[in-house]
């Protein structure tokens, strides 16, 4: 597609439902980002994949926190036994390059996630 | 741990004024910085970006500055317009890594 795209773009849960939130990246950006904003909040790092693969996940609050990525595009961000404190926006983003060669990240709407 | 940080949480400008959002970093290996909009229920949209090679860049009614020396960047925009009315953030990521750091934000409101 054009840009990234996350889905679903509003999701209202049960606390202690797991949940699952898309995202798809910019077709042949190779790295991949989740953030996580609460409201009137920053960007708060979660995790990073340079191809199928996270080098980096010390970002991810707790264990309940996981995500994936496969073929080098789509990822999914799991959120295991939901709770209160989890409702915020997440955010995906993606970029042609990282590391030495760095370039612009371009990121999805967002899934607002709501946790009941 | 390092981080990039604003200086002013809100910034109120006149319409037709220029404004100055000014960002300061800690981290002296910082070697890409990227200036983000983020308009209310959107994502953060790319602005304009500057390597640790420059000290100026220009975009269309966007200027970043980046002072090394103390480690401080800034946006200019130029005739602020209604629009331009949104929630700034400064970014870096320090060179040979990937991990692109935010600062809280500046809240725009441009005023009629």
């Amino acid at each position: 597609g054009a840009g990234v795209s996350q889905s679903p773009s509003n999701k209202v849960t049960e606390k202690g439902k797991d949940v699952e939130l898309r995202c798809d990246p910019i077709s042949g950006h190779t790295a991949l980002y989740w953030y996580r904003q609460s409201l009137g909040q920053g960007l708060e790092f979660l995790i990073y994949f340079q191809g199928n693969s996270a080098p980096d996940k010390s970002g991810l609050p707790s264990d309940r926190f996981s995500a994936e990525r496969t073929g080098g595009s789509v990822s999914t961000l799991t959120i295991q036994r939901t709770q209160q404190e989890d409702s915020a926006v997440y955010l995906c983003a993606s970029s042609l390059a990282s590391g030495r060669a760095n370039t612009e990240a371009f990121f999805g709407q967002g899934t607002r996630l709501t946790v009941v | 741990g390092e981080s990039v940080g604003l200086h002013l949480p809100t910034l109120s400008v006149q319409e037709g004024d220029n404004s100055i959002i000014n960002c300061a970093y800690s981290n002296s290996a910082s070697d890409y910085f990227i200036w983000y909009k983020q308009e209310s229920g959107k994502g953060p949209q790319f602005i304009i970006d500057i390597r640790s090679n420059m000290d100026k860049r220009q975009g269309q009614r966007v200027t970043v500055l980046l002072n090394k020396t103390v480690k401080h960047l800034s946006l200019q925009i130029a005739a602020t317009q209604p629009g331009d009315s949104a929630v700034y953030f400064c970014a870096e990521i320090p060179i040979n890594d990937y991990k692109l750091s935010f600062g809280a934000g500046t809240t725009v409101t441009v005023r009629a």
